[in-house]
């Protein structure tokens, strides 16, 4: 089946550095691949939808300029979480759709957790 | 909006008991539903789906029935396992084709005791 592969899986990092996040579909090309944050004991919330070759589009209320989101290839999709602080540590999941599945199940990476010191 | 509201957990059950974690939802149109599983350390599985009004998805066990006249689409098992210990998410696709996301609700954490 299609496999999504996220890193890393953990990260620690300090306040007021950057962190990549790196999300990669293995045997599928994705032209769509989407970010979710869950906070502890909250739903998964979409962040952004990531194009392949074009700018990502923003759900409301999330920082675009702190969030930066490249989707460079067919197959991976980075998010940068820049000048992090406390606040943005949570657990980041991607997921991409296998193209032209429709309205098909989402496949999702195994998450990331990011904790910001 | 559209949304997806789950029971809350944590729910623990002993080995071979019967599950039911309630879904309903809120949407305008025709939804797909979903239950997605998450175990310790690993990221969302699909679980089931339905795609439809009295459609009924299963899978390992579980089912969930999508009735449009209740707006729900509880998950069921009729004998739960340990190794079913995970976070359940019930959740909508509000948009077709390529460009579609997901809706989650919350999640339901289970713990299955031997």
């Amino acid at each position: 089946g299609a496999v999504v592969s996220q890193h890393p899986s953990r990260v620690i990092c300090k306040s007021g550095t950057s962190v990549k996040i790196e999300c990669r579909s293995l045997d599928f090309q994705a032209t769509t691949m989407f970010w979710y944050r869950q906070f502890p004991k909250q739903s998964l919330m979409l962040m952004a939808t990531s194009n392949e070759g074009s700018k990502a589009t923003y759900e409301q209320g999330v920082e675009k300029d702190k969030f930066l989101i490249n989707h460079a290839s067919l197959t991976l999709s980075t998010l940068t979480v820049t000048s992090a602080h406390p606040e943005d540590s949570s657990f980041y999941i991607c997921s991409a759709r296998v193209p032209g599945q429709g309205n098909s199940p989402l496949h999702f990476g195994n998450g990331t957790r990011l904790t910001v010191t | 909006g559209n949304s997806v509201t789950q029971m809350e957990g944590p729910v623990t059950l002993s080995e071979e008991a019967f599950l039911t974690i309630n879904c309903t939802y809120t949407a305008t149109g025709y939804p797909s539903l979903f239950w997605y599983v998450q175990y310790p350390g690993e990221g969302l599985q699909l679980l089931l789906k339905a795609t439809k009004a009295d459609d009924k998805g299963s899978n390992k066990g579980f089912e969930a029935t999508y009735r449009k006249e209740t707006t729900s689409f509880h998950l069921e098992k009729g004998s739960v396992q340990v190794s079913d210990s995970a976070v359940y998410f019930c959740a909508l696709s509000d948009r077709g084709g390529s460009q579609g996301n997901l809706i989650f609700g919350k999640g339901t954490k289970l713990s299955v005791k031997p």
